[in-house]
């Protein structure tokens, strides 16, 4: 059965650096997704991206972050320069997306672990 | 709030018996989903339901769903310990394309 990836499952960096999270949606899906997860909270949203560009995003979601599909396959979420509070677990989803109303399920990865120290 | 809101935030029960979870939101839909997430791992889907719809099952999974409520339940029958999870119900907003997660309920089959 298909499944959306993510890598690095941990990802360890220093308070100012950049990281990028790297997801890759199951592959006839459109919709893609970022969401996070600070320790013992719940799940947020952070951007819905669609056709290339950014189509929904968060108050969480400001200038540090971007995100892109480099390729036909990967979906990645930047942090230009990470502060202790981005520290949680990052989910990339994808969706298939039916007849412009959202009827699907929403497919989550594994999700990376982001360690600001 | 938009927010999905679970109760409990906590049940423990013995193995065998029924656990349910409830689930409330604030706005109209277009479906809503549930989700298992054992500690500090991925969320792995288990069903969703529609806004036309009033129940669903999958296996020992029952949902249900009354939108006059603006209100979702979720039965595991015959517990296992490894149901041992924290359990999500998370909403699809008209007008949204994005979930919004509630809290979560953390249940606990005891052996």
């Amino acid at each position: 059965e298909p499944e959306v990836t993510q890598t690095p499952s941990h990802q360890v960096t220093q308070m100012g650096q950049e990281v990028i999270l790297r997801c890759v949606p199951i592959s006839n899906h459109l919709y893609f997704y970022w969401y996070r997860q600070i320790l013992g909270q719940k799940v947020e949203f952070l951007v819905s991206f669609y056709n290339n560009e950014i189509s929904e995003k968060s108050e969480i979601f400001d200038d540090q972050f971007s995100v892109e599909r480099p390729d036909g396959s990967n979906f990645t979420l930047k942090i230009r320069s990470t502060k202790l509070e981005d520290s949680a677990m990052y989910f990339c989803a994808s969706q298939r997306w039916t007849s412009g109303i959202s009827t699907d399920t929403q497919y989550f990865g594994p999700g990376t672990r982001l360690t600001v120290l | 709030s938009q927010q999905g809101e679970e109760d409990p935030q906590a049940l423990s029960i013995q193995e065998g018996e029924n656990a349910t979870m409830n689930c409330s939101y604030k706005t109209s839909i277009n479906n809503l989903q549930w989700y298992r997430q054992n500690s500090g791992r991925g969320l792995v889907h288990l069903i969703l339901i529609r806004s036309n719809e009033r129940e669903k099952h999958s296996g020992r999974l029952r949902v249900t769903l009354d939108t006059s409520k603006k209100s979702s339940s979720l039965l595991i029958t015959a517990s296992r310990a490894a149901d041992t999870a924290s359990y999500f119900c998370a909403t699809d907003f008209q007008g949204a394309q994005k979930l919004v997660f509630g809290q979560g309920t953390r249940l606990t089959i005891n052996p």
